[in-house]
């Protein structure tokens, strides 16, 4: 079965700082993992993924994602928080091949503060 | 990717369909419902046309997939459980690039019945 798990409901960091968004992994096989944002009253917007290749994925304004295949995990990080990054982030994994089905996490919140 | 309506409130018992329809020639399209704690759920998901399965939560939920473009969610018989923000996406699997598995995701249907 594939899972996703995102230990913390809410992260809160300063404007500036490096921020840490945690996702692990449960998944049969390779995985293909994601992140995605989602902003007040819109729906989610895509931000990078792991398909296969380097660990450190690149992804939109300016987020980054580590794949760690021993610690099962992607987190995702910025090396400087801006507050316009305050949103709802989900990371999502679905299995490389065999189905179509993803399992998102259940969300976390960042409040970047000024 | 566009959704309509974006609100409704309905009895129970009163059937709706959820409108979902997007312009970019994808072939798969999916259906989300979002719950505060509970993340996003696959509701049902279609891989082409004629082509549907069931996702995580497809109880009370049923869908068809006529042509390329819509991807409606129909409520027979709405209960109160299915209160929840609902969301469409489709998928991009490829770009000229390679492999890209990008899902694009509509606004959100926030639906309320009592």
């Amino acid at each position: 079965a594939q899972s996703v798990a995102q230990p913390e409901d809410q992260v809160n960091v300063a404007e500036g700082n490096p921020l840490t968004v945690k996702c692990t992994y449960s998944v049969s096989g390779n995985p293909y993992l994601f992140w995605y944002v989602q902003y007040p009253n819109r729906g989610l917007q895509f931000l990078l993924k792991y398909i296969t290749g380097d660990n450190l994925v690149k992804g939109s304004y300016g987020f980054e994602a580590e794949f760690n295949k021993s610690q099962t995990s992607f987190h995702l990080k910025k090396p400087s928080a801006l507050v316009s990054d305050s949103a709802l982030y989900f990371c999502a994994v679905r299995r490389a091949s065999g189905t179509y089905k993803y399992i998102f996490g259940t969300g976390t919140r960042l409040k970047v503060l000024a | 990717v566009t959704q309509t309506p974006k609100f409704q409130v309905l009895k129970t018992g009163q059937s709706m369909t959820l409108q979902c329809a997007q312009d970019m020639n994808h072939n798969s399209m999916y259906w989300y419902r979002q719950d505060p704690g509970l993340g996003l759920r696959q509701i049902y998901y279609s891989m082409n046309v004629e082509v549907t399965d069931k996702g995580d939560v497809p109880e009370g939920y049923k869908v068809s997939r006529k042509e390329k473009r819509n991807f409606p969610l129909i409520l027979e018989s709405p209960s109160p459980n299915q209160t929840s923000l609902y969301f469409c996406a489709s998928r991009q699997m490829e770009t000229s690039g390679g492999l890209t598995d990008t899902q694009y995701f509509g606004p959100g249907t926030r639906l309320t019945v009592l």
